[in-house]
């Protein structure tokens, strides 16, 4: 089974403050996807990373896939009220014949105005 | 539709009654799954359907648990003499067809199944 652990499992911050959330793994994915899911809705995608040592923006947002491929980060710059959620990264193991997602418990943010 | 639909959005059952959870996912879309997510548990695969290939049930916990998908596109889950360990949220999702890697999932919003 392949684990991904994410870190840290609850931050709270003001607005303003700019934070990082990480997710690991001993294993290597064929790529590595982010969702954010706010009460009462399922994850919602973020953006999808394939190349090892990958980086994406998406405005306050910066997204980096490690070198090898085992993990990644995810960057909030002046988080927003609007960041609150959960955030969850999920793993790829087609690369292995295994077409459903690996899941972390995910990261629970909250941003206090 | 525009968006994966399930229902019911809330489900309450006596222990050891059947329970049926339908999901409609987006159009064209070839690839189904149901996950189930517990209070600090994270996301737990279920089942996955992928076109008119045998399912993948590697992920359902006990024989109590089964799916099907009629017609490529709505699937049901169905859950025999339910157990107060069952409750949680179930979580359906589809994604285009999977010629490489994994697309991105759309997921509904859930069905919050409490057993008591």
């Amino acid at each position: 089974t392949q684990l991904l652990e994410q870190s840290p499992q609850f931050l709270s911050i003001q607005e303003g403050e700019n934070l990082t959330v990480y997710c690991n793994s001993s294993s290597v994915f064929s790529s590595l996807q982010w969702y954010r899911q706010e009460p009462g809705e399922g994850p919602v995608l973020l953006v999808t990373v394939v190349t090892g040592g990958e980086v994406k923006k998406l405005k306050r947002l910066t997204f980096q896939f490690g070198d090898a491929r085992k993990d990644s980060s995810l960057h909030i710059t002046a988080a927003q009220t609007g960041d609150t959620g959960l955030y969850l990264c999920a793993g790829d193991n087609s690369g292995a014949g295994s077409y459903q997602l690996t899941f972390g418990k995910g990261t629970k943010l909250s941003v206090i105005p | 539709g525009a968006g994966v639909s399930q229902s019911p959005s809330n489900k309450v059952t006596e222990k050891g009654k059947d329970v049926e959870l339908r999901c409609d996912p987006i159009s064209g879309h070839t690839a189904l799954y149901w996950y189930r997510q517990s209070l600090g548990q994270g996301l737990e695969f279920l089942i996955y359907f992928q076109g008119n290939s045998a399912p993948d049930k590697s992920g359902l916990p006990s024989d109590r648990f089964s799916a099907e998908r009629t017609g490529g596109s709505v699937s049901t889950l169905t859950i025999q003499r339910t157990q107060q360990e069952d409750s949680a949220v179930y979580l359906c999702a589809s994604s285009p067809v999977l010629a490489e890697g994994v697309y991105g999932y759309t997921f509904g919003s859930g069905t919050r199944l409490t057993v008591v």
